[in-house]
């Protein structure tokens, strides 16, 4: 079983429309998740992290955490073609002092 | 505020060769990482730097070594190059306690 786990996609959605990405992960240990963005040939870009349960707001992007069951995820409203891209769904692990990368979802907003 | 600074952009090597790529961290940022991109193993963790000393290693072979300076710029090497190791070698910083980590635009390294 793999670490962390997404939805590889692709995933489709209309401009304007919300996408959803999902993560699970598997190290209860991790303290902090982060989600990256990643366009092609680029390096990935930090856009959010959530440390506790719950929701974490910030412009178009929400985060949600739940521990118990081990899933995190990712909501971007209100999607633009410019948010086309991989993201990358990342638990830190305090003890290992790593992140640990799933291996991310391609999402493509159609004009 | 400039950026994790990567050196250089790009690479070509041939198989047996050893290799050297920098990373300048972010001002003030002590904690340097190390990470692998490969299309099929994904974004892998190579190992973590701080105040000069590696705090832990992912699991690669012994041909992957690095360091870290006393300004926190870091270094790593891989020796005896594979064809495998072609990938993008990206490096992130982070402050000293934060496991906020900030990418830099990599390393494309290609081995023939």
């Amino acid at each position: 079983q793999k670490e962390v786990e997404q939805n590889s996609g692709p995933l489709s959605v209309p401009e304007g429309a919300i996408a959803s990405l999902n993560c699970t992960y598997s190290d209860r240990g991790s303290q902090s998740f982060f989600w990256y963005r990643q366009y092609s040939g680029k390096s990935p870009e930090l856009i959010m992290f959530i440390y506790s349960n719950g929701d974490k707001e910030d412009g178009r992007f929400t985060a949600q955490l739940n521990k118990a069951s081990q899933y995190v995820s990712l909501l971007i409203r209100d999607s633009q073609p410019s948010d086309s891209a991989t993201y990358l769904c990342a638990p830190y692990s305090g003890s290992a002092r790593q992140l640990t990368f799933g291996s991310g979802t391609q999402l493509t907003v159609l004009p | 505020k400039a950026g994790v600074t990567q050196t250089p952009r790009y690479l070509i090597k041939t198989r047996g060769q050893q290799v050297t790529l920098s990373c300048s961290p972010i001002s003030g940022h002590r904690s340097v990482s190390w990470y692998q991109q490969t299309p099929g193993q994904g974004l892998q963790f190579l190992f973590e730097y701080f105040s000069e000393t590696q705090r832990n290693k992912g699991n690669f072979p012994g041909r992957f070594s690095g360091r870290q300076f006393s300004n926190s710029r870091s270094e790593m090497n891989v020796s005896t190059l594979e064809l495998g190791d072609s990938a993008l070698y990206l490096c992130a910083s982070s402050f000293s306690g934060s496991d906020i980590q900030y990418f830099g635009a990599g390393t494309r390294l290609s081995v023939l």
